[in-house]
């Protein structure tokens, strides 16, 4: 159980473009859902959190309009990376907050903008 | 806010000796200490966690231990194998709101055998 999913894997895209990069939960409901970056041989850094029906919240120094974050349903939170460009290239991923209040993580993301 | 340390940022032990990493953490009001386990290009995996309510936890090969006083827990792994070489992430948060966590900055292991 507590299994959460990314996709996509990988996506490499142009400079300028848009990706979005989905985060299911697929045993569990997440109210809560929170998102990460983490550059090679780094710590995760905490983008923003997602809570269902309701605006993300955002860390500081995160641009809300580059990362457009949305909890669409219990179970499915989404990133959109806008306008993306190389210092966007980054490894991404999402965990999702069980009932118990433990957080399980996705398989990430790696995102490589040309 | 909360600020986790992490300690040793790298560890080499051989096939079958014990393992030991350390975090200190240093808001008192965190009650909640995850640790994860990170192998190359995947997400972290919940390996143990434990709350502010209990000072130790096993789970077969691995345990941990909690000092509240001291502000300062440890994730211990006995019979270390080659497939426990990954990234070791501690993390603190608290009960209360979102639940944020604050991770550690990690502890590259690695078991030759």
């Amino acid at each position: 159980g507590a299994v959460v999913s990314q996709h996509p894997s990988r996506v490499i895209c142009k400079s300028g473009t848009s990706v979005k990069i989905e985060c299911r939960s697929l045993d569990f409901q997440a109210t809560t859902m929170f998102w990460y970056r983490q550059f090679p041989k780094k710590s995760l850094m905490l983008m923003a959190t997602s809570n269902e029906g309701s605006k993300a919240t955002y860390e500081q120094g995160v641009e809300k309009d580059k990362f457009l974050i949305n909890h669409a349903s219990l179970t499915l939170s989404t990133l959109t990376v806008t306008s993306a460009h190389p210092e966007d290239s980054s490894f991404y991923i999402c965990s999702a907050r069980s009932i118990t209040d433990t957080q399980y993580f996705g398989p990430g993301t790696r995102l490589t903008v040309l | 806010g909360e600020n986790v340390e992490q300690h040793p940022s790298t560890l080499s032990v051989q096939e079958g000796d014990s393992a030991v990493i350390k975090c200190t953490y240093s808001d008192s009001a965190s009650n909640y200490f995850p640790w994860y386990k990170q192998e190359l290009g995947k997400g972290p995996q919940l390996i143990i966690d434990i709350r502010s309510n209990v000072g130790e936890k096993k789970d077969q090969r691995i345990a941990v231990t909690l000092n509240k006083t001291a502000k300062h827990f440890s994730l211990h792994i006995t019979e270390t194998q080659p497939e426990d070489s990954a990234v070791y992430f501690c993390a603190a948060s608290k009960d209360t709101g979102f639940q944020k966590l604050v991770f550690g900055t990690g502890t590259r292991l690695l078991v030759s055998p």
